[in-house]
C-alpha cells in the first residue's frame, strides 16, 4: 500500500497558466480532502470530496479553483490563471471513514508561480 | 467558527526533560481533538486523538473543556521526538473528517 500519492512534487507555472495537481488516495479510501499551506502558516482546509461528489468546498476560493474526484482515476485540484499568491504547498489527504478524523496525508505538491 | 491556536512556533528542550506543547481551541459545539506530527522528510501523520485516550510514543493529551485546551505532554523527551506538531479539531457538526489545524509547533530536542 503506497499511501496517498500526489504528483507532481514540484510544479512551476507562470502567471496566467493553469496548474493541475493530482492525488491518488489510499486504496479503498473514498474520502479525499485538499489543504493548502502558505509560507509560515498552518494547513487550511479547501475542499472535501467523495467519489464523484463535492461534499464541502467552503474553503475554496470562489474563482479560478476547482476540484473533482471522478469515479475512476485520481482527484484533481485545478487552478486556472494562476497568480503569485497561489504559490503554496498543496496537500491531499484521504480517509476510509468519514467520522474518525484519521487522515492519511500525501507528501504534497509545492506550487511556485513565477 | 472553529479555531485552533498553538501559541509557540518553536520549542526547544533537552533530552530527558519534560515537554508540553500547548493547544487551545474555540468551537461552540462538541469538538474532537487530534495531534498530528511531521518528522523530517516524512508525511504528516496522526499521533493521537482525544477520544482514544491513548498514549503514543510516550505522549498523552487530555481534553480540558473548561480551559478549551488539548495540550500534548511527554515526561521525558527523546531526540527522535524532534518534529513539527499540529493540533487539529473536528466538529461533529462539520462535514466528514474535515480538520481545522493550528499553525504548528516545531519541537527540537537537544542532546
Amino acid at each position: 500500500n503506497a499511501g496517498v500519492m500526489q504528483n507532481p512534487r514540484h510544479l512551476v507555472r507562470r502567471r496566467g497558466q493553469e496548474a493541475r495537481l493530482r492525488c491518488s488516495p489510499v486504496k479503498g479510501h473514498s474520502h479525499v480532502y485538499w489543504y493548502r499551506q502558505l509560507p509560515e502558516e498552518g494547513l487550511k482546509f479547501m475542499v472535501y470530496l467523495q467519489k464523484e461528489n463535492i461534499i464541502d468546498e467552503s474553503g475554496m476560493p470562489k474563482e479560478r479553483f476547482s476540484a473533482e474526484f471522478p469515479k475512476e482515476g485520481p482527484s484533481i485540484l485545478r487552478i486556472q490563471q494562476v497568480v503569485r499568491g497561489d504559490s503554496a504547498a498543496y496537500f491531499c489527504a484521504s480517509s476510509w471513514d468519514s467520522q474518525n478524523g484519521k487522515l492519511f496525508f500525501g507528501s504534497g505538491t509545492q506550487l511556485s508561480v513565477l | 467558527a472553529q479555531r485552533v491556536t498553538q501559541p509557540e512556533k518553536l520549542l526547544s528542550v533537552f533530552k530527558g526533560a519534560p515537554v508540553e506543547l500547548k493547544c487551545n481551541y474555540s468551537y461552540s459545539g462538541s469538538p474532537e481533538l487530534f495531534w498530528y506530527v511531521q518528522y523530517s522528510r516524512q508525511r504528516l501523520q496522526l499521533l493521537l486523538r482525544h477520544i482514544s485516550r491513548e498514549s503514543i510514543k510516550g505522549f498523552t493529551a487530555d481534553l480540558n473543556k473548561g480551559e478549551t485546551s488539548f495540550h500534548l505532554k511527554k515526561p521525558f523527551a527523546q531526540e527522535e521526538d524532534s518534529a513539527m506538531y499540529y493540533c487539529a479539531l473536528s466538529g461533529r457538526e462539520t462535514s466528514g473528517s474535515r480538520l481545522t489545524f493550528g499553525e504548528g509547533t516545531q519541537l527540537t530536542v537537544n542532546p
